[in-house]
């Protein structure tokens, strides 16, 4: 089954440190770019972070540069998400979605995990 | 960056009949090669986004052809020719034009 399986959200207290991660299954995983997505409670989607499929291209959201870190692993089929500092603003679901090169979209997103940034 | 503005926020609906959201972007989508950089994904209750229509008005695999994505430049429209219950949901446009790719704030679509 095609599919991206996010892990690693929990609580943790203004300025600590969270790793997420994302599994992906049933596609060729080096062959996509991939991105982060968050979305606090209640509210709308706000993109984080972007890496390309060779791991070479890395961009951020303002929001985050600077605390956040994304990498991926090919050969172990892993893309990840460090967070560091992390702030009350931070508390969001946060979404890895799989993104061609052409065209380019969003076409395969996972459940989500939450992230709540509380003291 | 772009900011993508939708309207209307909420969006009441009667199975059957038609409805339609509006996405403007503070910047042209349109690139060279011709095609609109514009994405809609729609968020139903509970559920991850998935990806409804691609480069303004392509429809992904799977989705009814009662949706359509229309427009050019900075103004888009998404359609739903005849409302369906399954439809209700919260619709966002994106641009992917940048690299730091954009949502608009959502149009969440209700049954009347």
């Amino acid at each position: 089954e095609v599919q991206l399986v996010e892990s690693g959200g929990g609580l943790v207290q203004p300025g600590g440190s969270l790793r997420l991660s994302c599994a992906p299954s049933g596609f060729t995983f080096s062959d996509y770019e991939m991105n982060w997505v968050r979305q606090a409670p209640g509210k709308g989607l706000e993109w984080v972070s972007y890496i390309s499929s060779s791991g070479r291209t890395i961009y951020y959201a303002d929001s985050v540069k600077g605390r956040f870190t994304i990498s991926r692993d090919n050969a172990k089929y892993s893309l990840f998400l460090q967070m560091n500092s992390l702030r009350a603003e931070d508390t969001a679901v946060y979404y890895c979605a799989r993104e061609g090169r052409w065209p380019p979209n969003f076409d395969l997103w996972g459940q989500g995990t939450l992230v709540t940034v509380s003291s | 960056d772009i900011v993508m503005t939708q309207s209307p926020l909420s969006l009441p609906v009667t199975p059957g009949e038609p409805a339609s959201m509006s996405c403007k972007s503070s910047q042209s989508l349109l690139y060279s090669n011709g095609y609109n950089y514009l994405d809609w994904y729609v968020q139903k209750p509970g559920q991850s986004p998935q990806l409804l229509i691609y480069l303004g008005s392509n429809r992904a695999s799977g989705v009814p052809d009662r949706f359509s994505g229309s427009g050019s430049g900075t103004d888009f429209t998404l359609k739903i020719s005849r409302v369906e219950a399954e439809d209700v949901g919260v619709y966002y446009c994106m641009q992917v034009l940048q690299t730091h790719k954009t949502f608009g704030g959502g149009t969440k679509v209700e049954i009347k």
